[in-house]
């Protein structure tokens, strides 16, 4: 089951920052978050992954509160092709990924 | 960028006949994952390999699924026979273990069983 709660859906205006929340209020100290995104017919495809530190790289940059309990992925620039499901993973200790509904993100122009 | 690589893309049969759906993990990468997406479960995780090993398909119904991986650089998934209610699209993704980068999914093969 994922160990992940995210809004079902956001709307998002073209240039500006996109900003998805993702609730993991169970997490273990050693599982880590990972964050994935499907566009309409694709594979899922991996943005970024923290422990507890914030990170960054080319595609967006995450947020990880203190307690670990929750985290944001941040988009700093949406484009309309930025328009997916977002995915917010714990990954477990079998290295599993349990993929729950996602939030559905509309970039609109 | 490497890639994983699944074929067929698209696969259209009738009901009882065998289908049988390749990956081609990353080059490097020693574990490999079969997921299904469907509108009414979602992406749910099928069966995964370790260095050829099934370590886990607790996820795939035995009776006529079956997953192997004849060598390193191809994993295979095949429904026989084939029904209705698998109409979906298959996934495999893959990933090195252990290790936390993360899993890299293919682009899925998108299978109809009429």
């Amino acid at each position: 089951d994922a160990k992940t709660t995210q809004p079902p859906s956001m709307d998002c205006a073209e240039g500006r920052a996109a900003n998805l929340p993702c609730n993991h209020s169970t997490i273990s100290g050693n599982e880590y978050v990972y964050w994935y995104r499907q566009i309409h017919s694709q594979g899922p495809q991996y943005i970024i992954h923290g422990l507890k530190n914030n990170e960054t790289n080319e595609m967006a940059s995450l947020i990880i509160t203190e307690d670990r309990k929750s985290s944001t992925l941040i988009l700093p620039h949406a484009t309309l092709r930025d328009t997916a499901v977002y995915y917010c993973i714990v990954r477990d200790n079998d290295y599993k990924l349990s993929f729950g509904a996602g939030t559905t993100v509309t970039v609109r122009a | 960028d490497a890639r994983v690589t699944q074929t067929p893309r698209h696969k259209v049969t009738e009901m009882g006949q065998e289908v049988t759906m390749r990956c081609q993990p990353i080059l490097g990468h020693n574990t490999v994952f079969w997921y299904r997406q469907t509108m009414m479960q979602g992406l749910e995780l099928l069966a995964y390999f370790r260095n050829r090993a099934p370590l886990d398909d607790s996820g795939m119904p035995k009776d006529r699924f079956s997953a192997e991986m004849p060598d390193a650089t191809l994993a295979t998934l095949k429904i026989q026979p084939s029904e209705p209610r698998d109409s979906a699209v298959y996934f495999c993704a893959s990933g090195l273990i252990p290790d936390v980068q993360p899993q890299h999914f293919g682009d899925g093969t998108r299978l109809s069983i009429l």
